[in-house]
This record gives C-alpha cells, structure tokens and sequence, in this order.
C-alpha cells in the first residue's frame, strides 16, 4: 500500500513570494491533515479536512494560508505572501475511521525556507 | 485544553540496552488516544504504537512497549534492545475523541551510541 505522498521536498522562496505544497493521501483514507514543523517543535494543526469539507481551520492564518481539497482525495497548501516566520515543515497526513485507533499516517514533509 | 509534556529534550543510550522516554499529559476527557511516533533526520513522522485510554492492557509493537499509567497521566514509551538505527527524535501525541487532530509534545531526541 502506497504511503502519503507529498511535493515537493524541499524549496526555498524569498518573502513576499507565493508557494504551493501538494500532498496525496494513503487511498481510502477520507479524513486529509496539514500540520505545520518549526524547528525543534512538534508538529501544530494547520487545517483538517473530511472528503472534501473543512472540519478544523481555527488555527490557519488565513490572511496568508489557504488549502483546499476538491475532489476529496488530493489536497494543495498555499502560502501568499511567505514571511519569514513561515520556514518550517508542513507534514501532510491522513487516517480512516474504519481503523479503530484513527491512526494518522504522515508523508515525507516539504521543507520550505523563507529568506 | 489539551496539553503533551515531554521533559527529556536530549538521551543517550547505549546499543542493546533499553531506553524510557517520558511523556505526561493533561486532559478532562475520560476518552482518549496516546501515540508516539519517531521523526528520523529526513523528516518522516514514522508511527510506532499506540494507547486507548480504556485499554486495559499497556500497548506493545515489537520492541516498542508503552508504559501507561493513567493514574499519573503518563504514557512512557520503552524501546528494549536498542539499535542505531532507532536515534531519531520522538514525540508523543494525544487525539482528544471530539477533536481527531493530534496535539503534540515537544519531542525527545534519542542518540544511539555503539
């Protein structure tokens, strides 16, 4: 079984500049998480999505973040315009309801820096 | 609100021996899920076991085992026999039942020495 799959794994951008991340999630799993890493922390919630609808946002700054996952199956993050504050890594994941712990399963990461 | 304490920023542990890492946690909901997972240098959140907190029985995957003791609000994971290829950073991670999304701790770096 594939894993989640994430693009691209690194990139670099200067502020003020745009960027998309793209995550496909393990086939099946119907519920989609973007989790943002700063370094030397754990991972913190971005965006949480069921199918194609938003179950968790709050902690989106969405003056500059937005996501979307149309046909409930891959799912873009962008960033527009980047800050400095925003170098980090955004770990995709995703879990199913029909496993019983809801275990969530992450990709690889994108590494974004921000100069 | 839920919060996931890990105190030891930094391990050393020798190969072959057996490693705790703590991990505390705070929550009024009686239901919940313990997870940890390992972070290698690449980047990978890799899952490694899990705890119900109605399971009567402390969680174990292979050489992972999972002290639970809900008493106390801990969830220490044990790694017995360990290798070198088991340094890497290690979190700990709660999903609240009305919220699946996970909160985590601040991680435990664990290096393997031969």
């Amino acid at each position: 079984e594939a894993g989640v799959a994430q693009s691209p794994r690194y990139k670099i951008i200067e502020k003020r500049q745009s960027v998309a991340f793209w995550c496909n999630p393990i086939s099946g799993h119907a519920t989609l998480y973007w989790y943002q890493q700063i370094l030397g922390q754990g991972p913190k919630l971005l965006i949480q999505f069921q199918n194609n609808g938003v179950v968790d946002d709050s902690q989106l700054p969405k003056d500059r973040f937005s996501a979307e996952r149309l046909k409930g199956v891959d799912s873009t993050l962008k960033i527009q315009p980047a800050k400095l504050e925003d170098s980090a890594v955004y770990l995709c994941a995703s879990s199913s309801r029909s496993v019983s712990t809801d275990t969530q399963y992450f990709g690889p990461g994108t590494r974004l820096t921000v100069l | 609100a839920q919060k996931i304490t890990q105190t030891q920023p930094g391990m050393f542990v020798q190969e072959k021996e057996a490693v705790t890492l703590d991990c505390t946690y705070d929550t009024s909901d009686p239901s919940y899920g313990l997870f940890w997972y390992k972070q290698p240098s690449s980047g990978e959140m890799i899952f490694l076991i899990y705890q119900g907190s109605y399971d009567q029985q402390n969680a174990t995957e292979g050489r992972y085992s999972l002290n639970f003791q809900k008493a106390r609000k801990s969830a220490n994971l044990v790694i017995s026999a360990s290798q070198l290829g088991d340094s890497a950073m290690y979190f700990c991670a709660m999903r609240h039942t009305g919220r699946r999304a996970l909160t985590f701790g601040s991680g435990t770096r664990l290096q393997v020495q031969p």
